[in-house]
């Protein structure tokens, strides 16, 4: 069965850094997402992305963060300047045109230092 | 606003035995989605049973059901036969709106642990 993969499974990162995290999609999906876990707390929407653009943010995605499809296959979310509170599990999650359920990713565990 | 919200924090339940975790949401929109998903110490979210708002008839997935009260916005999840398995926290979730890039509303979870 397709699934959505995602590396590293855990990035240990220095404040200020820059980080990109790897998804590859299942791959006849078109929605591509991110959402982020602190731990102990709710998962959180970041980004949608559909058709090569961003189709929404939250408050959260702020310039610190982009996301990109550079391929046909992964799509990619990247933290420029990290800081502590970045520290959180991040799940991506694809889905087809025609499907109203979002398959997700393991998840990566970043954790800023 | 639309929102989800899950009242216990945690729930357990004896190996064997059927348990209920509640949800409640609110939204205006008609047409929208619930979940529920699984999220095992592994911490990867996994899908458990879905519910099309439009449909009257409550999903069912082998050991798992829900008991969808659209008038109420009630949602719950009952797992019968509970296993030691099924030990984690359940994310009640919607995807509200007709947009399909709509992006899906988590609550905060249950905690669920299962005693042998």
């Amino acid at each position: 069965e397709p699934e959505v993969t995602q590396t590293p499974s855990h990035q240990v990162t220095q404040m200020g850094q820059e980080v990109i995290l790897r998804c590859v999609p299942i791959s006849n999906h078109l929605y591509f997402y991110w959402y982020r876990q602190i731990l102990g707390q709710k998962v959180e929407f970041l980004v949608s992305f559909y058709n090569n653009e961003i189709s929404e943010k939250s408050e959260i995605f702020d310039d610190q963060f982009s996301v990109e499809r550079p391929d046909g296959s992964n799509f990619t979310l990247k933290i420029r300047s990290t800081k502590l509170e970045d520290s959180a599990m991040y799940f991506c999650a694809s889905k087809e045109l025609s499907y109203n359920e979002q398959f997700f990713g393991p998840g990566t565990r970043l954790t800023v230092l | 606003a639309q929102t989800v919200t899950q009242s216990q924090p945690e729930m357990s339940v004896q190996e064997a035995e059927t348990v209920t975790l509640s949800c409640t949401y609110d939204t205006s929109e008609s047409d929208y989605y619930l979940f529920w998903y699984k999220q095992p110490p592994s911490r990867q979210m996994i899908l458990v049973i879905r519910q099309e708002a439009y449909k009257q008839q409550n999903a069912t997935e082998n050991r798992f059901s829900v008991n969808f009260q659209k008038a109420a916005k009630s949602f719950s999840l009952k797992i019968s036969d509970s296993q030691l398995g099924d030990a984690a926290m359940y994310f009640c979730a919607s995807r509200f709106g007709v947009p399909s890039y709509d992006k899906v509303i988590f609550g905060p979870g249950t905690s669920l642990s299962v005693i042998p």
